[in-house]
């Protein structure tokens, strides 16, 4: 079943222990990237990758650090976790075919996060 | 840089009557535009995208959505609503990232109630 996957699905933490969300597509998408989603604020890009070793930030990046080092893996780390990022996380992929973006993302269920 | 407006946090429909929900979009150059549906404890799933063409798009689900230009809107419309249909709407744009990159600006987001 062709899905983006995402561990763990809810985390409770203490502010500034690092931790890690991991993001997995099966789909062999170019195009991934996390978003945080916050009521009123709606989706909000935190970063995004458009093919292995590449990535690059959305419109909230600060606090957090991603890796693409393989193309269907790109997790999220929280190297000292405050609690303004306490939030729903959600990962998602798309393809890309050449330079072509089909632009239709496909989401991951969600990592809800609360950092105390 | 794009942007995206919901101005409805919520609509309310009656079961078998047509429904709406806003999208306003402030872009430079050609818009593409996306709206994704978000069912309760579940993540984002694609709708339907208008990137070129005619008007009006058809999705998933008997959605369909009008591009107006002039009026610079992406409204989301269903004929007949369905209670099932009740659910967390979101409207995006691409925007461009660095060095050629793409990225995704989303609204806030608008609750569709549907009322038995």
């Amino acid at each position: 079943e062709a899905q983006v996957t995402q561990n763990p699905r809810y985390l409770i933490t203490v502010t500034g222990k690092k931790l890690t969300v991991t993001c997995s597509q099966n789909m062999n998408h170019e195009y991934m990237s996390w978003y945080r989603q916050d009521p009123g604020l709606g989706l909000r890009q935190i970063y995004y990758s458009m093919n292995v070793e590449v990535t690059d930030k959305g419109d909230v990046p600060e606090g957090y650090k991603v890796s693409r080092k393989e193309k269907r893996n790109f997790p999220l780390i929280l190297e000292s976790p405050s609690p303004n990022q306490t939030s729903l996380y959600f990962c998602a992929s798309s393809l890309n075919l050449q330079g072509a973006y089909t632009d239709t993302q496909y989401f991951g269920p969600g990592t809800r996060l609360t950092v105390l | 840089a794009q942007s995206v407006a919901q101005p409805e946090d919520q609509v309310n429909v009656a079961e078998g009557n047509p429904l709406t929900v806003k999208c306003t979009y402030s872009v430079s150059g050609n818009p593409y535009l996306f709206w994704y549906v978000q069912y309760p404890n579940r993540g984002l799933q694609f709708l339907l995208k208008y990137i070129t063409g005619d008007n009006l798009v058809k999705g998933s689900y008997g959605f369909e959505a009008e591009f107006n230009k002039s009026q610079t809107s992406f409204h989301l419309k269903k004929p007949s609503a369905l209670v099932s249909d009740s659910a967390l709407y979101f409207c995006a744009v691409r925007d461009r990232g660095s060095s050629g990159t793409y990225k995704y600006i989303f609204g806030t987001g608008t609750r569709l109630k549907v009322l038995a």
